[in-house]
């Protein structure tokens, strides 16, 4: 049981460059979520899917598209790598237990963006 | 959505309690509070939760004022693996469905001293 894979976990692009972070739950999760952190902030909301086939924007959402895959897998892409995308990407899923929500986070993707 | 203020940082001595403030004074009736920490750079951990009755779990208490304006996170017995950037979130729900979003401040830095 790994719980919330992450990869990669370091990545290095040129500015424009595009890319794809991968993230993928064994928890049977229904929602899923998509975090970046910038040095000496907290986690802001990308983009979340509170289940299979359905995405929703966050709270900075611009310059990236996810894609739910399956209840297990949700991806992030970055279409055209800007500096300002530079930050600890972290994945997280969580289930309704009891009525309450839990998150349980990957170990984040460092990126990287010259 | 509702804020929460955390003082930036603290210390605690090993071995003693470490209790971490938090107001949420904008609070609405049916938001929980909820507490993550971050160690380095992981991805952050669930501590515990609650709405408006005191909690404890193998981690933490949950100390909530009666008017839920505040709350405090108690740490028992401090260790300096506990040292971490401690999260006090209030849960807002997502659109008008049951899926809910936890916005990360900056958080509270817990560094426990030997």
């Amino acid at each position: 049981n790994a719980g919330v894979t992450q990869t990669p976990k370091f990545q290095v692009l040129k500015t424009g460059q595009s890319m794809t972070l991968q993230c993928a739950q064994d928890m049977n999760h229904n929602s899923m979520y998509w975090y970046r952190q910038d040095p000496g902030m907290g986690l802001r909301l990308i983009y979340y899917s509170a289940s299979e086939g359905t995405t929703d924007k966050g709270e900075v959402p611009n310059g990236y598209n996810v894609s739910r895959l399956n209840k297990r897998e949700f991806s992030l892409r970055l279409e055209s790598a800007a500096p300002s995308q530079t930050s600890v990407y972290f994945c997280a899923s969580s289930g309704m237990s009891s009525g309450n929500e839990k998150l349980f986070f990957g170990s984040g993707t460092q990126l990287s963006v010259l | 959505d509702a804020k929460t203020t955390q003082p930036p940082s603290m210390d605690c001595a090993e071995g003693r309690a470490a209790n971490l403030p938090c107001n949420h004074s904008t609070i609405s009736g049916n938001e929980y509070v909820y507490w993550y920490r971050q160690i380095h750079s992981q991805g952050p951990q669930y501590i515990i939760h609650g709405l408006k009755n005191n909690e404890t779990n193998e981690m933490a208490s949950l100390i909530i004022t009666e008017d839920r304006k505040s709350s405090t996170l108690i740490l028992p017995h401090a260790t300096l693996r506990d040292t971490a950037v401690y999260y006090c979130i209030v849960r807002v729900a997502l659109g008008g469905g049951s899926n809910y979003k936890l916005t990360f401040g900056k958080g509270t830095l817990l560094t426990v001293n030997p």
